[in-house]
């Protein structure tokens, strides 16, 4: 596709369940973000991907997030014994590198509900 | 760290109304400075970025801003504003590091109301 694609785009989970987020980037693009959009804020850092490792993962909030990119390119994000206070848009962004005159193209977004 | 600020929430305004709506950042280090729209339902789009040359940017779909270091603000403008332009826009500061990017850190966003 032209664009970042996330699936699913809507995802409601009990508490307590394990969830996954997928996002497919731009092909090509070596540079992957993941940020989460809670109601009202803007969007918060959470990891970056530079080819298949993460080169910096101090956004996510704890031990329940974790996320991967085996062969560099899809990327997904796993939660573990979700919370409510986990409900959230969760983004996906990707860039050519992270060289200057790079865009990060955003994703349109999973909405993650947990009751 | 770096920290973004924009004051207000909500703007409302009227049809071919200029707008101004502001961003304050704060940064022990050198920055790059973006706005970001997002209309209904889609995906966060680059409006406009500073890295470096001319203080005043020039993006899409009329929109600029101004780089001024001495007060720490990156506001957006326009002069003329349509109903089209209903959307939220978001501030946002990467570091400069050497010449890469950092991660973006976004403002809490302000929702442009634009009234016929």
């Amino acid at each position: 596709g032209a664009g970042v694609s996330q699936t699913p785009s809507n995802k409601v989970t009990e508490k307590g369940k394990y969830v996954e987020l997928r996002c497919d980037p731009i092909s090509g693009h070596t540079a992957l973000y993941w940020y989460r959009q809670s109601l009202g804020q803007g969007p918060e850092f959470l990891i970056y991907f530079q080819g298949t490792g993460a080169a910096d993962d101090s956004g996510l909030p704890n031990d329940r997030f974790f996320a991967v990119r085996p062969e560099g390119s899809v990327s997904t994000l796993k939660i573990q014994r979700t919370e409510r206070g986990d409900s959230a848009v969760y983004l996906c962004a990707s860039s050519l590198t992270r060289e200057l005159n790079t865009e990060a193209f955003f994703g349109q977004g999973t909405r993650l509900t947990v009751v | 760290a770096q920290s973004v600020t924009q004051l207000d929430s909500q703007v409302p305004v009227f049809e071919e109304a200029p707008v101004e709506l502001r961003c304050n950042y704060s940064s022990s280090v050198s920055v790059y400075l973006f706005w970001y729209v997002q209309y209904p339902n889609q995906g966060l789009q680059l409006l406009l970025k500073y890295l470096s040359g001319s203080t005043l940017v020039k993006g899409i779909n009329g929109f600029e801003a101004e780089f001024n270091k001495s007060q720490t603000s990156f506001h957006l403008r326009k002069p003329s504003v349509h109903i089209s332009d209903t959307a939220e826009y978001f501030c946002a500061v990467s570091a400069n590091y050497g010449g890469s990017q950092g991660n973006l850190i976004f403002g809490k966003g302000t929702k442009l109301s634009v009234k016929p």
